[in-house]
């Protein structure tokens, strides 16, 4: 089955420096890749996503880049703030598999005022 | 309601005794999907629900997992015989099919004991 590693498992920046987490994924055959923030005590909210027929998206200081070829995809924040505190999720899903995702381990991100 | 509701948020059992979890999913939404996360990693994939009936419960690890949503709204996760392994965060998504819409609850956080 599909199988996600995501890395690093936690990351320090400073305050207004770019943070970077990647993700690699197994199965050739997925074509959904989002990304979610959680909380202290609360579920995984989805911040962007990106679809297999892009190799790019951006929302503000958030992007994500797919390489279709080489299975991975990152996600990059730019000019962090201390909110941006949390732990990161990426997953990959299948169409034909009704919505079902698979995690990768999370980064523990830390911004530091 | 707004977002998905998932009752009760905290729950302490012992081991041996029977469970169950409560989902109450964002009105309109026809998917649902229940996840279970343990401390410091992703979430796990356990079932996934269109409508009443269960599409694919390939992660539902044992027999003394079950689930139900006998009316295509509410959904119940119950567990017999609980271990201590089972101990984790059980999260509940909905969505409006696939991957439209998905929405996380903040899970119910089960302690075995």
């Amino acid at each position: 089955g599909e199988n996600v590693e995501q890395h690093p498992s936690t990351l320090s920046v400073q305050e207004g420096d770019s943070a970077v987490i990647k993700c690699t994924y197994s199965d050739s055959a997925s074509n959904y890749f989002p990304w979610y923030k959680q909380e202290l005590g609360k579920g995984p909210q989805l911040i962007i996503d990106i679809r297999s027929n892009v190799g790019e998206k951006k929302d503000q200081r958030i992007a994500v880049t797919l390489n279709k070829t080489a299975k991975h995809f990152s996600l990059h924040i730019t000019e962090t703030q201390p909110e941006d505190s949390a732990v990161y999720f990426c997953a990959a899903s299948k169409g034909n598999q009704g919505g079902k995702l698979i995690f990768g381990q999370g980064t523990e991100l830390s911004v530091k005022p | 309601g707004a977002g998905v509701s998932q009752t009760p948020s905290n729950k302490v059992t012992e081991k041996g005794k029977y469970v169950e979890l409560r989902c109450d999913p964002i009105s309109g939404h026809t998917a649902l999907y229940w996840y279970r996360q343990s401390l410091g990693q992703g979430p796990e994939f356990l079932i996934y629900f269109q409508g009443t009936g269960a599409a694919d419960d390939s992660g539902l690890p044992n027999d003394r997992f079950f689930a139900v949503r006998p009316e295509g709204s509410v959904s119940t996760l119950k567990i017999q015989r609980t271990e201590r392994g089972d101990s984790a965060v059980y999260l509940c998504a909905s969505s409006f099919g696939g991957v439209n819409g998905y929405t996380f609850g903040s899970g119910t956080r089960l302690t075995v004991v």
